[in-house]
């Protein structure tokens, strides 16, 4: 496997289930990145993990935990959603040097919550 | 309050013609500038991007253009080809280690046969 990838690609659950989303990046990066698509909206950062250490929350719902093993691996652990949770996420990683900015994405979970 | 902001949601070029993408952004701060495609059902792929201490960046037939007093930025692709068909996003950062990205909407190309 090369790249940034995702598991699974689509999710359905309801409202009470407890899911996970992965993600594993084979680049060799340290940082890494949640991100959310919903319609017609920008991309919206969740979360992000340095070196395996949260550095940013961007007001996320504590229905979201993140979880960051180590610098290839990321999860989303998702629990009592709702249906407006509904959307692409999106994982990314980067490597944290200099002046690269460059965000490397995996193909995404295509999450619906009934 | 979008900070950074691509007003046209679609464009429709014909095939070996320039498709000229815009964005435009708020932030001062921002001095590190991307764009990414994204075809259906696969995730943003990095495309070219710009340092603000450059006003042009080129790459085969992509060439980012960013005009600093006017907070605008631009991507160009000449020729244009069908498999160029997705959806563009403006992406920029505030650098200085910084390393969050903020993203426009995107700009749904289509490159007519």
């Amino acid at each position: 496997e090369t790249g940034v990838t995702q598991t699974p690609r689509h999710l359905v659950m309801g409202m009470t289930n407890k899911k996970s989303l992965k993600c594993e990046q084979h680049l060799g990066h340290n940082a890494m990145y949640w991100y959310k698509q919903s319609a017609k909206k920008p991309l919206e950062l969740m979360f992000v993990y340095n070196f395996k250490e949260q550095t940013e929350n961007n007001s996320v719902p504590s229905r979201f935990s993140p979880e960051c093993p180590n610098s290839s691996h990321l999860f989303l652990h998702l629990h009592t959603l709702q249906p407006e949770d509904s959307a692409l996420y999106l994982c990314a990683s980067s490597l944290i040097s200099g002046d690269s900015y460059e965000q490397y994405f995996g193909p995404g979970t295509r999450l619906t919550v009934t | 309050d979008q900070q950074v902001k691509q007003n046209s949601p679609s464009l429709s070029v014909q095939e070996g013609r320039i498709s000229i993408l815009n964005c435009d952004y708020t932030n001062s701060m921002f001095d590190y500038f991307l764009w990414y495609k994204k075809y259906p059902a696969e995730g943003p792929t990095f495309l070219i991007s710009i340092s603000s201490i450059k006003d042009k960046n080129e790459d085969g037939r992509f060439t980012v253009f960013l005009n600093k007093s006017a907070k605008h930025l631009s991507l160009h692709i000449v020729p244009s080809q069908p498999g160029d068909s997705a959806v563009y996003f403006c992406a920029a950062s505030e650098g200085a280690g910084s390393y969050q990205l903020t993203f426009g909407k995107g700009t749904k190309l289509s490159v007519i046969p």
